[in-house]
């Protein structure tokens, strides 16, 4: 199994809203990152879980909130976004942060987020 | 400050021709860089990478040429698909760096037409 899975793949919530974005991979991998996209611009690194331990916060504001439960699991939890928080929610997992070979990332397709 | 830079924004290649994307970067502290592919609707997927100890990698029709002095490398694709219209990233990463991190290009959107 070499998949990333992202739920939901499209969510619509109003800005008093509380929703979460989930994902899981069965690949073993230590590691596990949020990405946001917006259209036709690069994945921005958001959070990164290395052994289930929050290990980068790219200074995110707190209306988003990673949680890690396991080594497989990784939620964002959401509440009072903003319309331009409207975008692709990525998330990614590489096998180890501290392997000496390359960090290879492998990304889910994504959970497309519309804030009204 | 962008840390890796890609160009073109934008490229369109008849079939069969040959796609080229560049990108520079100035950290040489780098020493890994990938490049991904994503299709609409997609998450991006790793194509191929390359270490600066080599010069080119090729992997089927995709070719990576690294030239290290001049901080710059390439993604040729041969034998262009329609297939292959996606927009490709490069990036690179330091391993000795913040874990986690890899730096994106801004991105080529490619159109392969029949």
């Amino acid at each position: 199994d070499t998949e990333v899975t992202q739920t939901p793949k499209h969510l619509v919530m109003g800005m008093t809203n509380k929703k979460s974005l989930k994902c899981e991979q069965h690949m073993g991998h230590r590691a596990m990152y949020w990405y946001k996209q917006k259209a036709k611009k690069p994945p921005e690194l958001m959070f990164v879980y290395s052994y289930e331990k929050l290990s980068i916060n790219e200074s995110v504001p707190s209306r988003f909130s990673p949680e890690c439960p396991n080594s497989s699991l990784l939620n964002l939890h959401l509440h009072a976004l903003q319309p331009e928080d409207s975008a692709l929610y990525l998330c990614a997992s590489s096998q180890d942060l501290r392997q000496s070979g390359a960090n290879v990332l492998t990304f889910g397709a994504g959970s497309r987020l519309t804030v009204l | 400050q962008q840390q890796v830079k890609q160009s073109p924004q934008s490229l369109i290649v008849q079939k069969g021709g040959i796609s080229i994307i560049n990108c520079a970067y100035e950290n040489t502290a780098f020493d890994y860089f990938p490049w991904y592919q994503q299709f609409p609707g997609k998450g991006p997927a790793l194509l191929i990478a390359i270490r600066p100890d080599v010069s080119e990698k090729k992997e089927g029709r995709f070719t990576i040429s690294f030239n290290k002095s001049a901080k710059q490398f390439s993604l040729h694709i041969m034998d262009s698909q329609p297939g292959d219209s996606a927009t490709y990233f490069c990036a690179a990463s330091d391993r000795g760096s913040t874990l986690g991190r890899l730096y994106f290009g801004r991105g080529t959107q490619l159109t392969v037409w029949p």
